[in-house]
């Protein structure tokens, strides 16, 4: 079946902009994790859902970063006013079970660049 | 912080096994040891994990000491395509939602 996909897989965008990323999980997982990867490093967590319900944002690095999951199926990473900083690969996983022991699944990023 | 240590690379001649360490000396008793793999371009692929047994699957075979305190992860035959960074990561089972820590990984290439 498929896996998770992401778009864009890559998206450009200007010191001030707004900028939308989509993931599209696996059917019927329950858990959505998106993640930030910058040059070099490990990912770093950002937020989770479990369905509809954003359970766990700890890991937005500041509030111009906002994630939804409205129908629980697809979800939405919006960043408002992007810095050069924000300059990153975006990951998004998911897994079939609530948060616990299990695999997560992984799309193949959206990797920003802003000029 | 991550709670794990491990080598910032590693060298593997294709065919021959790979032998990935990695200590989590501060791991609790309901804490799971998982290993991912990143392969260039693309996201973190799941390989295995394990809570105190030793683990076998598919793709590779993971020992954890009696102590848990550290843990290998073996590639039996290492082909090309085994050339990745790979994640050792504690996950608790309980708490925390599930997220994955990872930290900076150990760079294998694998050579011919």
């Amino acid at each position: 079946g498929a896996g998770v996909s992401q778009s864009p897989r890559y998206k450009v965008a200007k010191r001030g902009q707004d900028v939308a990323l989509r993931c599209d999980p696996i059917s019927g997982h329950v858990s959505l994790f998106w993640y930030q990867q910058a040059l070099g490093q490990g990912p770093e967590f950002l937020t989770y859902f479990q369905n509809e319900a954003q359970l766990d944002k700890s890991g937005l690095p500041s509030d111009r970063f906002f994630a939804e999951r409205p129908e629980g199926s697809v979800s939405t990473l919006k960043i408002q006013r992007t810095q050069q900083e924000d300059s990153a690969v975006y990951l998004c996983a998911s897994s079939l079970a609530p948060a616990g022991v299990g695999e997560q699944y992984f799309g193949p990023g959206t990797r920003l660049t802003v000029t | 912080d991550a709670k794990t240590t491990q080598p910032t690379s590693m060298d593997c001649a294709e065919g021959r096994a790979a032998n990935l360490p990695c200590n989590h000396s501060t791991i609790s008793g309901n804490e799971y040891v998982y290993w991912y793999r990143q392969i260039h371009s693309q996201g973190p692929q799941y390989i295995i994990h394990g809570l105190k047994n030793n683990e076998t699957n598919e793709m590779a075979s993971l020992i954890i000491t009696e102590d848990r305190k550290s843990s290998t992860l073996i590639l039996p035959h290492a082909t090309l395509r085994d050339t990745a960074v790979y994640y050792c990561i504690v996950r608790s089972a309980t708490d925390s939602w599930g997220k994955l820590q990872f930290g900076a990984g150990t760079q294998v290439v694998v050579t011919p």
